[in-house]
């Protein structure tokens, strides 16, 4: 069972270069999030999902982009690089039931833009 | 969402009880209380969670009190691997908000 997986674990890209985050989890579970956590800060939710083919904002969304055409993918796309968005990416899923909204997180994404 | 309040950092011995406090002074009646943990630059791991009456798991136990206005962590032995950021969160819907958490030192 291998959970929540991330990749690429380390990207570093140039200002206005775009790319994607790939998210994957095994676990069947509805609900996905990315959060980005920039140095000594806490997670800042950038955008969710109830299941596939819905989705909405976090905290953060602005320069990102989700979809969720399957169960287990939620890829995070950034259209345009900024330095500003330099962070440790975190993708997590849970089950539906609040009672048990028990995040599994990803191993993260580090991203530098130059 | 109801917000958190926690302290930045607090400090604890190896071998004591660790308390981490949390103030959700506007927590409704279908939130729940989550705690999970970040150790270095890792995924957060949960710890523990509740709603209304006390919990106990192999991990560490959780305190809320009756008008559910305020939550302790209890890790009932520290050890040094439990120096970490802790995180308190209160959710009953959708979206799971983190807020800076506390930094647990453990020290020797």
């Amino acid at each position: 069972n291998a959970g929540v997986t991330q990749t690429p674990k380390f990207q570093v890209l140039k200002t206005g270069q775009s790319m994607t985050l790939q998210c994957a989890q095994d676990m069947n579970h509805e609900y996905m999030s990315w959060y980005r956590q920039d140095p000594g800060m806490g997670l800042r939710l950038i955008h969710y999902s109830v299941g596939a083919g819905i989705t909405d904002q976090g905290e953060v969304p602005n320069g990102y982009n989700v979809s969720r055409s399957t169960t287990e993918d939620f890829p995070l796309r950034l259209l345009s690089a900024a330095p500003s968005q330099t962070s440790v990416y975190f993708c997590a899923s849970r089950p539906q039931v609040i009672a048990k909204n028990i995040q599994y997180f990803g191993a993260g994404t580090r991203l530098s833009v130059l | 969402d109801a917000k958190t309040t926690q302290p930045p950092s607090m400090d604890c011995a190896e071998g004591r009880a660790a308390n981490l406090p949390c103030n959700h002074s506007t927590i409704s009646g279908n939130e729940y209380v989550y705690w999970y943990r970040q150790i270095h630059s890792q995924g957060p791991q949960y710890i523990i969670h509740g709603l209304k009456n006390n919990e106990t798991n192999e991990m560490a136990s959780l305190i809320i009190t009756e008008d559910r206005k305020s939550s302790t962590l209890i890790l009932p032995h520290a050890t040094l691997r439990d120096t970490a950021v802790y995180y308190c969160i209160v959710t009953g819907g959708f979206k799971t908000i983190f807020g800076a958490g506390t930094r647990l030192f453990v020290k020797a």
